[in-house]
């Protein structure tokens, strides 16, 4: 099965920061990523699907690039409200498999 | 509005059976893939299941093939997960997610949520 592998695992920044976080994929997985926020004791929320297609609703300074294995989420400027646990997840074809996550905290 | 609610969760025995549900809404439930998928406490997400539209196929996690069957009733709008043979590290939030494209695809909403502790 291909393994999801993300970095960091934490972060810490202040708001205004541009952040990235990185999503590696053991074999190539096209296009075919997602990246999810999660805050404490709520579900997941999708932010991107097909790698850089922004769910509707999420805002623009979230995007989203790469193909194959290598991937990034970036926050351009980060916000307050931005603060949780980010995971990627693959779904080129099943099982549909989940980075380790990576804590974003705000200074 | 889409609306998933789960329900089923609760504090069971190693060894016995639990079955989830998760009622959907605000959608045409007959026309979507749904997943499972559970976070243990303080850990990352799992996929554990996935069921198509019809409910024709079913696709799960090595951990728990053979001891949990994903099914549906589109005429109920509800999503299943019968959990037998429960062991200590099932214990974890089971969340159902639709489907946002043709599957597999990207989980687009998720229900709130029902916790299922697996203790003795």
């Amino acid at each position: 099965d291909i393994q999801m592998t993300q970095s960091p695992s934490t972060l810490s920044a202040s708001v205004g920061d541009r952040v990235t976080i990185t999503c590696r994929a053991s074999q190539s997985i096209s296009s075919w990523l997602a990246w999810y926020q999660q805050k404490p004791g709520k579900a997941p929320k999708l932010l991107l699907y097909e790698a850089f297609r922004l769910q509707s609703g999420v805002p623009s300074r979230f995007s989203g690039s790469g193909s194959g294995t290598e991937f990034t989420l970036t926050i351009s400027s980060l916000q307050p409200d931005d603060f949780g646990t980010y995971f990627c997840q693959k779904y080129n074809r099943y099982p549909l498999t989940f980075g380790g996550g990576t804590k974003v905290e705000i200074k | 509005q889409v609306l998933l609610v789960e329900s089923g969760g609760g504090v069971v025995q190693p060894g016995r059976s639990l079955r989830l549900s998760c009622a959907a809404s605000g959608f045409t439930f007959s026309r979507y893939a749904m997943n499972w998928v559970r976070q243990a406490p303080g850990k990352g997400l799992d996929w554990v299941a996935a069921l198509s539209s019809d409910g024709s196929n079913e696709y799960y996690t090595d951990s728990v093939k053979g001891r949990f069957t994903i099914s549906r009733d589109n005429s109920e709008n509800t999503l299943y997960l019968q959990m037998n043979s429960l062991r200590g590290e099932d214990t974890a939030v089971y969340y159902c997610a639709r489907d946002g494209g043709i599957a597999p695809s990207r989980s687009d909403y998720w229900g709130q949520g029902t916790l299922v502790t697996v203790s003795s």
